[in-house]
């Protein structure tokens, strides 16, 4: 089936500086995929949704210059945190559509903890 | 955003069946039931979808009343591996994913 894998799994990182997170879609092409960001104890939250060679949308509330994201190619989009702080510390999660398939495949995650 | 309800919470005993309710009374007449679960500090995993008529797969059945305005996914003997949150998402092909908040599966030995 659809495999979507997300790097790193785990990052730590001083405040202030910036911090990427990759996705990428294994087997199949997406024209799109979908930032999560997702709390202890809370649901996912769409943060974002990340179209190949044009800009990406951000979903109400959320800061794009705060979350940079780059879909380059079919199979890769990248979240970028800048100017890290301590409150965006989260799991943060990816997920593409593959067009032969139902629904969406999810990555596995990146925890990232900003000190 | 979501538009579906969960209860937030359900035990389920080792070895029988877990049933687990959603509530979607606004679903349009072109939107899938889509059911995930999230084992903890890992992405949501796939389980199963239906558009009206009842399904089954190696993992659960998924039955859907028929005004579809609920559903209910089924794990018919559930295991201890089972623990975890699952989501009910309602969408089409083409609609981002909004979670609601999901119900919480504690299966107990």
């Amino acid at each position: 089936g659809a495999v979507v894998s997300q790097h790193p799994s785990r990052v730590i990182c001083k405040s202030g500086t910036s911090v990427k997170i990759e996705c990428r879609s294994l087997d199949f092409q997406a024209t799109t995929m979908f930032w999560y960001r997702q709390f202890p104890k809370k649901s996912l939250m769409l943060m974002a949704t990340s179209n190949e060679g044009s800009k990406a949308t951000y979903e109400q509330g959320v800061e794009k210059d705060k979350f940079l994201i780059n879909h380059a190619s079919l199979t890769l989009s990248t979240l970028t945190v800048t100017s890290a702080h301590p409150e965006d510390s989260s799991f943060y999660i990816c997920s593409a559509r593959d067009p032969l398939a139902y629904g969406y495949t999810f990555g596995s995650g990146t925890r990232l903890t900003v000190v | 955003d979501a538009k579906t309800t969960q209860p937030p919470s359900m035990d389920c005993a080792e070895g029988r069946a877990a049933n687990l309710p959603c509530n979607h009374s606004t679903i349009s007449g072109n939107e899938y039931v889509y059911w995930y679960r999230q084992i903890h500090s890992q992405g949501p995993q796939y389980i199963i979808h239906g558009l009206k008529n009842n399904e089954t797969n190696e993992m659960a059945s998924l039955i859907i009343t028929e005004d579809r305005k609920s559903s209910t996914l089924i794990l018919p003997h559930a295991t201890l591996r089972d623990t975890a949150v699952y989501y009910c998402i309602v969408g089409d092909n083409f609609n981002k994913f909004y979670f609601g908040s999901g119900t919480k599966l504690n299966v107990k030995p």
